[in-house]
C-alpha cells in the first residue's frame, strides 16, 4: 500500500530562515501530490500541489517539486515568518475516495 | 463560497448522552468525509459518502452514526461514546472525478469532543 515518510519535527526556526520538510512516498502509479497545512486550533487546508512529474507547487512563498526518480516531494520556503507556525502534511493522492495516506506531520515553530 | 462549516466548534458530553456534530457545504461536492484527529496526530478517516450513500466505513464502532441528508449535509450521530474517543473530528468535501477523489479535500475546521 502506499506510505509517507516525513521529516520529523518539531521544527523550531527563527524568522526569515530557510524551511526545508522533507517527504518521501511510495504510491501505486504516479499520484497528485499534496502538502496541507494545520494551523492551531484550525481544520487541514491544502497548501500547494503538483499533478505530475517535475510539476512546481507554490503557494504563500511555499514551493515543492515533484520529484518522480526520488518519489520525493520536499517543501521548502525561503524565508519563514511566525505566521508559518503550524503542522504540515505530505499528502500522496489516489484514486480511492478519501483513502489518503497522510505523512505523520510536522510541527513547524517559528519565533521572532 | 469555498467553506465547510461545522457545529459545533467545541462539544463536552458524557458517556450517557446522545450528541450530534454537523457539517455543511455548498461547493457542489458529491463526496463528503468524516475523520478523526488525535492531538499531535496525522488525520485518520472514518466514513465517506458519496452521492449521499455510505461508500467506505473504516471499521468504526458502532456508537459513531453517520447520516447524509441531502448533498450538502453530514451528520455524526454520537451515543454511548467513550473518554478515548475524545478528539477533533473533522468533516471535509471533495469533488467526484473520474476516477475517484485525487486527493484535493476541502476541511471544515473541526468540532473538538471530550467526553467525560
Amino acid at each position: 500500500g502506499d506510505s509517507v515518510t516525513q521529516m520529523e519535527g518539531p521544527v523550531t526556526l527563527s524568522e526569515e530562515a530557510f524551511l526545508t520538510i522533507n517527504c518521501t512516498y511510495t504510491a501505486t502509479g504516479y499520484p497528485s501530490l499534496f502538502w496541507y497545512v494545520q494551523y492551531p486550533g484550525e481544520g487541514l487546508q491544502l497548501l500547494l500541489k503538483a499533478t505530475k512529474a517535475d510539476d512546481k507547487g507554490s503557494n504563500k512563498g511555499f514551493e515543492a517539486t515533484y520529484r518522480k526518480e526520488t518519489t520525493s516531494f520536499h517543501l521548502e520556503k525561503g524565508s519563514v515568518q511566525v505566521s508559518d507556525s503550524a503542522v504540515y502534511f505530505c499528502v500522496p493522492g489516489g484514486t480511492s475516495y478519501g483513502k489518503l495516506t497522510f505523512g505523520q506531520g510536522t510541527i513547524l515553530t517559528v519565533h521572532p | 463560497d469555498t467553506e465547510v462549516t461545522q457545529t459545533p466548534k467545541h462539544l463536552v458530553m458524557g458517556m450517557t448522552n446522545k450528541k450530534s456534530l454537523k457539517c455543511e457545504q455548498h461547493m457542489g461536492h458529491r463526496a463528503m468525509y468524516w475523520y478523526k484527529q488525535k492531538a499531535k496526530k496525522p488525520p485518520e478517516l472514518m466514513f465517506v459518502y458519496s452521492y449521499e450513500k455510505l461508500s467506505i466505513n473504516e471499521s468504526v464502532p458502532s456508537r459513531f452514526s453517520p447520516e447524509c441528508p441531502n448533498s450538502s449535509l453530514l451528520n455524526l450521530h454520537l451515543h454511548a461514546l467513550q473518554p478515548e474517543d475524545s478528539a477533533l473530528y473533522l468533516c471535509a468535501s471533495s469533488q467526484k472525478g473520474r476516477r475517484g477523489n485525487t486527493g484535493e479535500l476541502f476541511f471544515g475546521e473541526g468540532s473538538r469532543l471530550t467526553v467525560l
